[in-house]
This record gives structure tokens, C-alpha cells and sequence, in this order.
């Protein structure tokens, strides 16, 4: 298996653009997780998803941010509009029991 | 939520020497993780302990939980360069909750 594939790994933007970051979960995991990481705040939970469907979105900094999953194989993760303050490293991860399998990561620098 | 809290922030030892780092919560936990992150990579699960296991090992790691005290440790017996890494405790309240990640420990491993 390939593993969580994130894309894209790099993204840079300006303020005020539509950014929207792709994961594709491992084969067979019923768990997706989509984390935000900053010096600042560390790893914070997000979203998750239980059989493609959100379960918990309380993490989501605001109207700004959405998120969905169409399947079993893909998800999204979407700013609109972005702020420089939603610079950070965004992490997809999946599960199928507790252990948590994570993505490369996408850096995301919104200018 | 509960939040594991590491201690030390950051930890610099010599190659070959051992590495301790501890994990604090708050509330009952139905498991405890500790997860590694590479600069620039996601995270890698290393371990999982029961809250009915008081100790674990995995090659080169030991992993301690107390649940009086609500700590875990986490040692890296004889570490080489390649340890060098940050290190993450993440608890779950259930079987089927999403982990709740601490904001780490830096280790610095010299050659």
C-alpha cells in the first residue's frame, strides 16, 4: 500500500484564493482525520470522517474551512477565502482501529 | 478533552545514551500512544499501550503508563542520530474517539 497520499505537498497562495488540499486515505481504513499543524498551537484536530461521513467538525477554525468526503478513496479539505493566518502544515490521516497513519503533509503559505 | 503534555519540551543527549521523555493527562484514557515526527514529514506511529498495560517494549523503546498518575514514559535505550526527531503522546477516551495529540518533545541526537 502507498499509504495516505496528500496532495499538493507544497501550496502558495495569495490572500483571499480558494485553496483546496486532497487526500486519499489507505484501502480498507473506515477513519479520516484532517489536522492542522503550527509552532505555535501544535497538532489540532480538524474534522474527522466515520464511513465518509464528518462526525466531529468543533476543530474547524471557522466558515472559512469545509471539508468532505465523497468516498471511501478521496477527501478534501477547502479555505475559502484564505488568510495568512491559515499558513500551517495540513495533515490527512487514516485509521481503521486506533493507530493513526498520516499523511507527508501539505505546507500551505497564504501570502 | 484530555491533552497529553510532554516534558521535556526539547531534550539534546549524545549518540549511544538514552532518552526519556514523559507524557501527562488529565482524564481516563482507554489507550496512550507515542507517535514519532521526522522535520518535515507526518507522523509515524511507534507504540500503543493499554490503560490495563503498565509497560510495553518495542525494540529499542520502552514505554511506561501509570494510570494513578495519569503519565506515561517514553525511553530510547542507546540512541543513534537517526532518533532525532520530535515525539508525540496522544491519548483516546474510547476505543472509537479521535487521539488527542500533546505538542511534543524535540529530540536532539549528537553524533
Amino acid at each position: 500500500d502507498a499509504g495516505v497520499i496528500q496532495s499538493p505537498r507544497h501550496e502558495v497562495t495569495e490572500m483571499g484564493q480558494e485553496v483546496t488540499l486532497r487526500c486519499k486515505p489507505i484501502s480498507g481504513h473506515d477513519y479520516l482525520f484532517w489536522y492542522r499543524q503550527t509552532m505555535m498551537r501544535g497538532l489540532e484536530l480538524l474534522i474527522y470522517f466515520n464511513n465518509n461521513v464528518p462526525i466531529d467538525d468543533s476543530g474547524m477554525p471557522e466558515d472559512r474551512f469545509s471539508a468532505k468526503m465523497p468516498n471511501a478513496s478521496f477527501s478534501t479539505l477547502k479555505i475559502q477565502p484564505s488568510e495568512p493566518r491559515d499558513s500551517a502544515v495540513y495533515f490527512c490521516a487514516s485509521s481503521s482501529i486506533q493507530t493513526q497513519y498520516f499523511g507527508p503533509g501539505t505546507r500551505l503559505t497564504v501570502l | 478533552s484530555q491533552q497529553g503534555e510532554e516534558d521535556p519540551q526539547a531534550l539534546s543527549i549524545q549518540e549511544g545514551e538514552n532518552a526519556t521523555m514523559n507524557c501527562s493527562y488529565k482524564t481516563s484514557i482507554n489507550n496512550l500512544q507515542w507517535y514519532r515526527q521526522n522535520s518535515g514529514r507526518g507522523l509515524v506511529h511507534l507504540i500503543l499501550i493499554r490503560s490495563n498495560e503498565r509497560e510495553k517494549h518495542s525494540g529499542r523503546l520502552r514505554v511506561t503508563l501509570d494510570t494513578s498518575k495519569k503519565s506515561s514514559s517514553l525511553l530510547i535505550t542507546a540512541s543513534r542520530a537517526a532518533d532525532t526527531a520530535s515525539y508525540f503522546c496522544a491519548t483516546a477516551d474510547s476505543g472509537n474517539t479521535p487521539l488527542v495529540f500533546g505538542k511534543g518533545t524535540r529530540l536532539s541526537v549528537i553524533a
